[in-house]
Order: C-alpha cells, then sequence, then structure tokens
C-alpha cells in the first residue's frame, strides 16, 4: 500500500541552524501538508501546499518557515533559524485532491527535530 | 476559531469491553476526522465522516451536526486498540483542527 515516508526520523540541531525536512507524499496525490506537535500537546497545522503553491498557513508558519516541491516526488519544510521552541515532532500528509478540501490525509511517520 | 473537545482524557479497559471516545466541536464543520497515534508517534487516519455513520471492522463512527458531536465506538476492544484517539475538524477548508487526543489503554 502507498505511504508518505519522511527522513530524517530524528535530527538534532543547534539554535540557529538551517535545518530541512524531506517528505516524498503519495505519488498521485496533489494537496501536502505540513503539522507538527510539540511533546504532550495537541497536533498543529502549519501550512497546505497545492498546485506548487501554498494554499493555506497558519499563524505558526511565519518567515522563517518555508516549503518547496523541488522536484516531482519531494517535499519539504525548511526552518531558517531554529529556535528552542520548534522543537517537535512534524508530520507531513497528503491527500488526493481531486476537487473537495474533504478528503483523508494521510500522514507519514514524522520527524522528530530537537533544538539544543 | 474552532475548538474542539475531547472526552474522557483517559481511558483504561479491559479486554473484550465495547468503548467510547467523544468528540465536540464549536463551530459548524465540513469534515470530522478520527484519527489513531500510536505509542511511536505515527498518526493514521481511521474515519472522515461529514454526516451519519462509518463502520470499518470494530469501529464504528457516528457524527450528530446539529448537535456538534461525535462518537468513535470501539467493539470488543483489544490491547492493540491502545493508542491515542485523536478529533480532527475542517471547515470547508484543507485545515485540520485537532483535539487533545484521548489516550486509551486495554488490559489483557
Amino acid at each position: 500500500e502507498p505511504e508518505v515516508t519522511q527522513t530524517p526520523s530524528h535530527q538534532v540541531t543547534q539554535m540557529g541552524q538551517e535545518v530541512i525536512l524531506r517528505c516524498v507524499p503519495i505519488s498521485n496525490h496533489l494537496y501536502f501538508y505540513w503539522y507538527r506537535q510539540i511533546l504532550g500537546q495537541k497536533v498543529e497545522f502549519l501550512v497546505s501546499f497545492y498546485n506548487n503553491e501554498i494554499s493555506e498557513k497558519s499563524e505558526i508558519f511565519d518567515d522563517q518557515f518555508s516549503v518547496e516541491r523541488p522536484d516531482g516526488s519531494n517535499f519539504t519544510l525548511k526552518i531558517r533559524s531554529t529556535k528552542l521552541e520548534d522543537s517537535a515532532m512534524y508530520f507531513c500528509a497528503s491527500s488526493d485532491g481531486r476537487g473537495v478540501a474533504e478528503e483523508t490525509q494521510y500522514f507519514g511517520p514524522g520527524t522528530r527535530l530537537l533544538v539544543l | 476559531k474552532n475548538e474542539v473537545e475531547q472526552s474522557p482524557q483517559n481511558l483504561t479497559a479491559q479486554e473484550g469491553e465495547f468503548i467510547t471516545i467523544n468528540c465536540s466541536y464549536s463551530v459548524g464543520i465540513s469534515a470530522l476526522h478520527w484519527l489513531q497515534q500510536h505509542p511511536g508517534g505515527g498518526i493514521v487516519s481511521l474515519f472522515m465522516l461529514s454526516s451519519g455513520k462509518k463502520k470499518h471492522g470494530r469501529l464504528i463512527a457516528t457524527i450528530n451536526i446539529q448537535e456538534k458531536h461525535s462518537s468513535l465506538h470501539i467493539t470488543a476492544s483489544h490491547p492493540r486498540d491502545s493508542a491515542v484517539y485523536i478529533c480532527a475538524v475542517q471547515g470547508g477548508s484543507e485545515k485540520l483542527v485537532f483535539g487533545k487526543g484521548m489516550k486509551l489503554t486495554v488490559n489483557p
């Protein structure tokens, strides 16, 4: 069964460093998402991406964050200058996107980011 | 802004018990999702529903749009059902708004 994959599974970085989290969505999906979950807290929406542009973003997704689909398979989240509070599990998700917003979203296994 | 509340926050059950997890939300929605988060952190989508009821194996999800409430039922619970169950809602866009989740432990 097709699945969303994410790399790396864990990343440790120093405060102020740039990190790139990578995701390979399900191949025929058109909508892509990033979510994050700070330890012990609820999952939060960061951004959705469709047709090579941001479709919607939350107030968390400030200028320090960016997303890109550099080729036909990868979808990346970049944090330019990490802060301690960026430590979280980051989930990528994708959905079919065949015309309605209300679709099952398929989640990747997550990347656990620790900023020291 | 939609507020999503889940109850109970934690539940411990014995194998075989019938379990109900509740979710309420404050603003009208276009769809509600039930998700399962495993101890390792991975999230699996269980159901997406806009009205009525859906069933998959031992899981049943219902939604009452007028009362802004949904329930997830697990029949004949098993230790492998132990996980965090999360309710998330959509309000006409792709964005999901999540509840805090309910941690279920099923003992043999």
